[in-house]
């Protein structure tokens, strides 16, 4: 079952903020999220496991609802280098010995000056 | 630090050729995954392995077939190539601690394979 993103493209200024949303019809065990830019590979960004943790990576943060099945990723002060395509990746809680992470179809993330 | 290797890096083929996309994980890594991208579209995940034994398949069509060796490489093999099959083929690594998806996955830079 593919997770949905939305919204499916953004622009932003440099410093302004985002939220890009990912949720599943699903019950999760983990949430991943990659940046992948044009004709490069995905580029792991941090992981999230079910308990409802927030992390957070330079000014790039995640929460996981486990209840809602939900993730967000926050993007605080934008900067030019955050331009790209964002992909949620989840798996299901099939429990140990799961190997398959479903992406979301990506959020498209512009930066201008 | 040693990254994920795939070869070729680009690939044209004819309709109907074969062709073999080899991954060679990071060191100690002992999962490696598949994936196919198209232009425009999110990765689809074709299959999987870890040590050495096929644990997942995706939306892979049967003329598609892989395997993982003892040295962890893995390589994808296609036949009967289609237009259709023209994408990015990228490969995951990672250190699978039992299997699932709770580390890190690295890729590889992908192959881009054309088929005319």
């Amino acid at each position: 079952q593919q997770p949905v993103q939305s919204p499916q493209a953004v622009i932003l200024r440099e410093g302004e903020d985002a939220v890009i949303n990912c949720s599943s019809s699903k019950a999760l065990y983990s949430v991943h999220w990659y940046r992948q830019k044009h004709g490069e590979a995905p580029v792991f960004l941090m992981i999230l496991l079910k308990g409802g943790e927030q992390k957070g990576h330079d000014k790039i943060s995640a929460s996981f609802n486990e209840k809602k099945q939900q993730s967000s990723l926050y993007l605080t002060a934008s900067q030019l280098s955050y331009s790209g395509t964002y992909f949620c990746g989840t798996e299901k809680s099939s429990g140990a010995g799961s190997y398959q992470l479903t992406f979301g179809k990506g959020t498209k993330l512009s930066v201008i000056p | 630090a040693a990254g994920v290797i795939q070869s070729p890096r680009h690939l044209i083929k004819e309709k109907r050729e074969t062709a073999t996309l080899k991954c060679y994980p990071i060191p100690r890594h002992d999962t490696v995954y598949w994936y196919q991208q198209g232009p425009g579209q999110d990765p689809q995940f074709l299959i999987s392995f870890y040590e050495k034994m096929q644990s997942d398949k995706g939306s892979i069509p049967d003329r598609f077939s892989a395997q993982q060796f003892s040295d962890y490489h893995s390589e994808l093999n296609m036949s009967s190539l289609e237009l259709g099959d023209s994408a990015l083929y990228f490969c995951a690594s990672s250190s699978g601690q039992g299997g699932s998806w709770n580390t890190e996955a690295f890729f590889g830079q992908g192959t881009r394979l054309t088929v005319v």
